[in-house]
């Protein structure tokens, strides 16, 4: 089955502890995305990475940190820095970053800093 | 950047009538505006998408309409279901960097028997 993961569903952290969530996709996608998702607002990007090796900051990228280092995966951490980190994480993936191409989501993971 | 607004937040209706969602976006450049049903607990899945050349798009029960220049689309579901139950967010590609999607805030669509 192709497909994007993400894992775990759920994860709780104590404040002031950094946070690390896995993507992963085996759809062979160039183009890898991390959005955050709050009660009543759209999806809003923290990072995207078009490429292995590359990535560039969102519109909300302040608090978190990503690595590209293989094609299939795209690993997002919540560092102490952010601020307010409770919320829906979505990771997507697109065959290319341009031209308006399908991004396909993962499942998310809700995290809850206690 | 690019600036997508959604209405309405939540939407009503009984099972067979239709329901219709409207976004407006703030760059003209934008290109290209995809639909996402999104169900509890779960990632945003695509359902139609539409691209600046075309005006409509039909898919069975699902339609997208485009107003290039009143900076305008909609989403238009006929004969409802109960399974069409789920928020639905539409989005717009803006331009300077291709890959940047931008969301409308969503909907909340209950179908009701």
């Amino acid at each position: 089955d192709g497909g994007i993961t993400q894992s775990p569903k759920y994860l709780f952290r104590k404040e002031g502890q950094n946070v690390t969530l896995s993507c992963e996709q085996n759809l062979n996608h160039d183009a890898m995305y991390w959005y955050r998702q709050d009660p009543g607002q759209g999806l809003r990007l923290i990072y995207y990475s078009q490429i292995v090796n590359d990535f560039q900051k969102g519109d909300i990228a302040e608090g978190y940190s990503v690595s590209r280092e293989k094609k299939e995966s795209f690993p997002l951490t919540v560092t102490s820095a952010q601020k307010n980190p409770t919320a829906f994480y979505l990771c997507a993936s697109s065959i290319g970053g341009g031209a308006g191409n399908e991004q396909f989501f993962g499942p998310g993971t809700r995290l809850t800093v206690l | 950047g690019e600036n997508v607004e959604q209405h309405p937040s939540t939407l009503s209706v009984q099972e067979g009538d239709s329901a219709v969602i409207k976004c407006t976006y703030s760059d003209s450049a934008s290109n290209y505006f995809p639909w996402y049903k999104q169900e509890l607990g779960k990632g945003p899945q695509l359902i139609i998408d539409i691209r600046s050349n075309v005006g409509e798009k039909k898919d069975q029960r699902i339609a997208v309409t485009l107003n290039k220049t009143a900076k305008h689309f909609s989403l238009h579901i006929t004969e409802t279901q109960p399974e069409d139950s789920a928020v639905y967010f539409c989005a717009a590609l803006g331009t300077g960097t291709a890959s940047k999607l931008t969301f409308g805030t969503g909907t909340r669509l209950q179908v009701t028997l």
